[in-house]
């Protein structure tokens, strides 16, 4: 049971760099989160998902764009990175909107310089 | 609107000594309330859950939670902390119906102290 994988772990920008994140599901989980973590400022949600080819906005989504083309996956993308999106960005799925709680990935760990 | 407040950013206890962590929620109806821990360089992991069916919650790990309405709480507590409690716990909060936003609150680190 892989559950939630994110990939990288790791990555170091420069600023006005772009990239990807990817978070791949493997237990056929209709809805999908990106946060980001900040110290002393708990999860914050950038965007989500509620299906396949559905994006919504969260709390702080400028800056970050989504896509969900097929169910197991959501990507999160930065076209042009601030040092501001220096963060600890977790991606997170579920099956039934989030009354049974989330299943979390291990998060990437992004530092824009 | 809803929100958790999560008293204390950091709490020490000895080892084998009580835990407890203390979630406050605001919630304009009747709550789903969550407890998660995250270890270092890891992702949040469920350690309990309130939905209503009982006030007393038991988690994983020996932790368990009592949800007060009437002092809108939902604190987490441990009888006898272990080296490897030592973690940072969040309090969460969602409502019932359809896709609903969880909340989390700031968290709270918990150091056991041998």
């Amino acid at each position: 049971n892989a559950g939630v994988t994110q990939t990288p772990k790791f990555r170091v920008l420069k600023t006005g760099q772009s990239m990807t994140l990817l978070c791949a599901q493997d237990m056929n989980h209709e809805y999908m989160y990106w946060y980001r973590q900040d110290p002393g400022m708990g999860l914050r949600l950038i965007h989500y998902s509620v299906g396949e080819g559905t994006t919504a906005k969260g709390e702080v989504p400028d800056g970050y764009n989504v896509s969900r083309l097929k169910k197991q996956n959501f990507l999160l993308g930065l076209e042009s990175a601030a040092p501001s999106q220096t963060s600890v960005y977790f991606c997170a799925s579920n099956m039934d909107n989030g009354l049974n709680g989330y299943t979390f990935g291990s998060g990437t760990r992004l530092t824009v310089v | 609107a809803q929100s958790v407040t999560q008293l204390g950013s950091h709490v020490s206890v000895s080892e084998g000594a009580l835990v407890l962590l203390r979630c406050n929620y605001s919630s304009s109806v009747p709550p789903y309330l969550f407890w998660y821990v995250q270890y270092p360089n890891q992702g949040l992991q469920l350690l309990l859950k309130y939905t209503s069916a009982a006030t007393l919650v038991k988690g994983i790990n020996g932790f368990e939670a009592e949800f007060k309405k009437s002092e809108t709480s939902f604190h987490l507590t441990k009888p006898s902390a272990h080296m490897s409690d030592a973690a940072e716990y969040f309090c969460a909060v969602t409502n019932g119906g359809g896709y609903q936003k969880v909340t989390f609150g700031t968290g709270t680190k918990l150091q056991v102290i041998p």
